[in-house]
C-alpha cells in the first residue's frame, strides 16, 4: 500500500530534550516536506528536500533540523524542544517538485507534539 | 509572495443540501496548481480535488466540484448532496508551477453536517 509513515503519532516531552520524528514514503517520492499545524494558522512549511541530500528552509524552519541521506526518509530534528513548538506535525510527499510534473502531496497521519 | 485566503472559519449545512467553500488566492504567475483538502477528525489530510491553472475546465470529484475564477483569483469548492462524512476541517492550497518549492496553505474551513 502506498503510503507515507510517521512515528511516534503521540509525543509528550519536556523543554531541551532532543527528539526526533521520522517519516518514511513508499512511492519513490523525490520531494518531501514537513509542516506543523496550529489553531487558527493553517499549515506552515518548516522544511522541504527536493531530492536526497537537497534541503532548504520553510516559513518556520527555526529550532528545527532535517536530513534526506535516503530518497525515502526525512526525519525532522527538534535539537533542543520548547513549548513553543507544541503543534501537530504533517510530513508529506509528491512525486517531484520539478516544473511541470505531477506534484500531488501525500500525507502523513500527523503527529501530536506536546513540549512541557 | 503568494497568499490563499480562506474568509470562512466555519460554516455548517443541512445533511443532503449544497454548500460552496470559498477561497481566494494572490499571485502574479499565470500557471500554478490549486488544492482542496479535507481534514477529518481523524487528522489525515485527504486530497478533495485538484486544478491546473491552465485549465478552464473546472475539476470535478463526484459530488465535489471547483468554480475556477482566473481572473477574480477565486477557487471556491462546491460540495453537493452533503453527507456527515463530509464533516471535516477544508483547506485551499496553492502550488506554483514555476517554483519547485512549498504549497501555501489557506487557514481553513470547518464545515459542520446538520442532521
Amino acid at each position: 500500500e502506498a503510503q507515507v509513515t510517521q512515528n511516534p503519532r503521540y509525543l509528550i516531552t519536556v523543554t531541551g530534550k532532543k527528539l526526533t520524528v521520522t517519516c518514511s514514503q513508499n512511492m519513490n517520492h523525490e520531494y518531501m516536506s514537513w509542516y506543523r499545524q496550529d489553531p487558527g494558522l493553517g499549515l506552515r512549511q518548516i522544511y522541504y528536500s527536493m531530492n536526497v541530500e537537497v534541503t532548504d528552509k520553510g516559513d518556520v524552519p527555526e529550532g528545527y533540523k532535517v536530513s534526506r541521506k535516503e530518497k525515502r526518509n526525512f526525519p525532522l530534528i527538534l535539537e533542543s524542544p520548547s513549548p513553543n513548538q507544541t503543534s501537530l506535525y504533517f510530513c508529506a510527499s509528491s512525486h517531484s517538485g520539478r516544473v511541470g510534473v505531477q506534484d500531488t502531496q501525500y500525507f502523513g497521519p500527523g503527529t501530536r507534539l506536546t513540549v512541557l | 509572495a503568494q497568499t490563499v485566503t480562506q474568509s470562512q472559519p466555519e460554516m455548517s449545512v443541512q445533511e443532503a443540501e449544497t454548500v460552496t467553500l470559498s477561497c481566494t488566492y494572490d499571485t502574479s504567475e499565470s500557471d500554478y496548481y490549486l488544492f482542496w483538502y479535507k481534514q477529518p477528525p481523524s487528522r489525515q489530510m485527504i486530497l478533495v480535488i485538484r486544478q491546473e491553472a491552465y485549465k478552464q475546465q473546472n475539476a470535478t470529484e463526484n459530488r465535489f466540484s471547483v468554480n475556477f475564477q482566473k481572473a477574480a483569483k477565486s477557487f471556491s469548492l462546491k460540495i453537493s448532496d452533503s453527507q456527515l462524512g463530509d464533516a471535516a476541517m477544508y483547506f485551499c492550497a496553492y502550488r506554483s508551477k514555476n517554483r519547485d518549492d512549498k504549497i501555501i496553505f489557506g487557514k481553513g474551513t470547518r464545515l459542520h453536517i446538520l442532521p
